[in-house]
Order: structure tokens, then C-alpha cells, then sequence
């Protein structure tokens, strides 16, 4: 079965500290995996995906994330992080890119508050 | 349209009601997905439409719970008798689909539906 799990339910950083969100998932099949955030009562939006290829990728808003299949892992950072960066985090996995595994499996989130 | 769009935006309905939620996604992407996002919760899966393949319903959590796609397009999820429990933000995405291979979901607003 296909699994998501983001370890820690909250974060806290101060602004300008480095962001450290995590994910660990499990597939019997090559993962697409995705970071949404999302915003006070707003959707979700897309801040970066893996597919193929590059295992570092870089997505909106300074962050990136790198696919360790050793680990695992796909796990979310940003150097530097801002006040705007507060916002409730999710990491999702697809099974591979066929839309006959197209239903996306969620983490239960992270919410991110950074302090002043 | 340019995004996924959900209506109502709220709804407040009393207990053994039935309701209907409202999808359009972006115009020209054939899979369409439906979640439910509860208070303090990660997103559940509820049903997945793919073209003209038959939809995963996996995620439905009781009979109660049903959802069209007509003409490949617009999306309705009815949930009938409501109860408490489904007091909740459900959420709609979906995805374009070029040779089999999915792009990411692009989510909607969301409908907050309140039983009381």
C-alpha cells in the first residue's frame, strides 16, 4: 500500500532559520511526490513536484526538495525563512505517472509558524 | 476557466439534509478528484474520475456519499442524510493528462460544508 508520513505535526522556526519539513513515503512503485501548501482558508497550491530525472528540484518561493530513494525520502527546505512562509504544509504521493494510479495520497500536514 | 471552481463557497445544513457540492475544473483536464479535509486533518481521498474510465470510489466513506461527472467535465458530490461528522472542507483538483501521464492537480477553493 502506498503511504505518506510527515514527521512533525508543527513547526516552528524564526524568521531568517533555515526550514526543515519532512517526508517519508512508501510505494511499490517509482513515486511522483509533491509539495502543496496551503493558506488560511485557501486551496492548496503547488510549490514543487518530482517526476523523473534531477532528484533536487526546485519550486515557488525559494524552496526545494530532493528524492532520496534510498531514504525514502522527499523532504521540504527553504535557507531563509520568511513571515509569508506560515502556512499549513502537505507532502502527496502519486504512484507513477499513469492515470491509472491517479489518485493522490496526503500526508496529514505540517503547519509551519515562523516567529519574529 | 483559469482555475478550479467550487460552489457554494459555504454551506450550512441541517442534520438529515441531503446536499450537493459543485466542481468545475479547468477546462480540457479529464481527471478530477475529490477530498475531504477536516479539521486539524490531512486530506482524505474520497473519488477519483478519469476520462471515460470507471471512477475510483475507494475513498467514499459510507453510501451516503455519491459523485457525478457528467460530460467529463463538471463534478457533483452528494452527500445525503448528512450527520455531524460530515462537517467538513471539501476539496476539488484536477489534472491533464497527455499520453497516459498525468501533470499535477491544481486545486480549488473549497466548499466548507457545516451540519448542525
Amino acid at each position: 500500500a502506498q503511504s505518506v508520513t510527515q514527521l512533525g505535526s508543527h513547526v516552528s522556526v524564526s524568521e531568517g532559520a533555515l526550514v526543515l519539513l519532512r517526508c517519508n513515503y512508501s510505494s511499490s512503485v517509482p513515486p511522483y511526490l509533491f509539495w502543496y501548501v496551503q493558506y488560511p482558508n485557501q486551496g492548496l497550491q503547488l510549490l514543487l513536484k518530482y517526476t523523473t530525472g534531477a532528484t533536487l528540484v526546485k519550486g515557488i518561493n525559494g524552496f526545494e526538495a530532493e528524492f532520496k530513494k534510498s531514504e525514502t525520502s522527499f523532504h521540504l527546505t527553504k535557507p531563509s525563512a520568511h513571515m509569508s512562509d506560515a502556512a499549513e504544509y502537505f507532502c502527496a504521493l502519486r504512484g507513477g505517472a499513469s492515470s491509472n494510479t491517479g489518485k493522490l495520497i496526503f500526508g496529514q500536514g505540517t503547519t509551519l509558524q515562523v516567529k519574529p | 476557466g483559469a482555475g478550479v471552481s467550487q460552489s457554494p463557497s459555504n454551506k450550512v445544513t441541517e442534520k438529515g439534509k441531503d446536499v450537493e457540492l459543485r466542481c468545475d475544473p479547468i477546462s480540457g483536464h479529464t481527471a478530477l478528484y475529490w477530498y475531504r479535509q477536516s479539521l486539524g486533518q490531512g486530506l482524505e481521498f474520497l473519488i477519483y474520475f478519469q476520462g471515460n474510465s470507471a471512477p475510483d470510489k475507494s475513498g467514499l466513506p459510507s453510501d451516503r456519499f455519491s459523485a457525478e461527472r457528467t460530460g467529463g467535465s463538471v463534478s457533483t458530490l452528494t452527500i445525503q442524510r448528512t450527520q455531524q461528522e460530515d462537517s467538513a472542507v471539501y476539496l476539488c483538483a484536477s489534472s491533464s493528462s497527455t499520453g497516459g501521464v498525468l501533470t499535477e492537480a491544481f486545486f480549488g477553493q473549497g466548499t466548507r460544508l457545516t451540519v448542525v
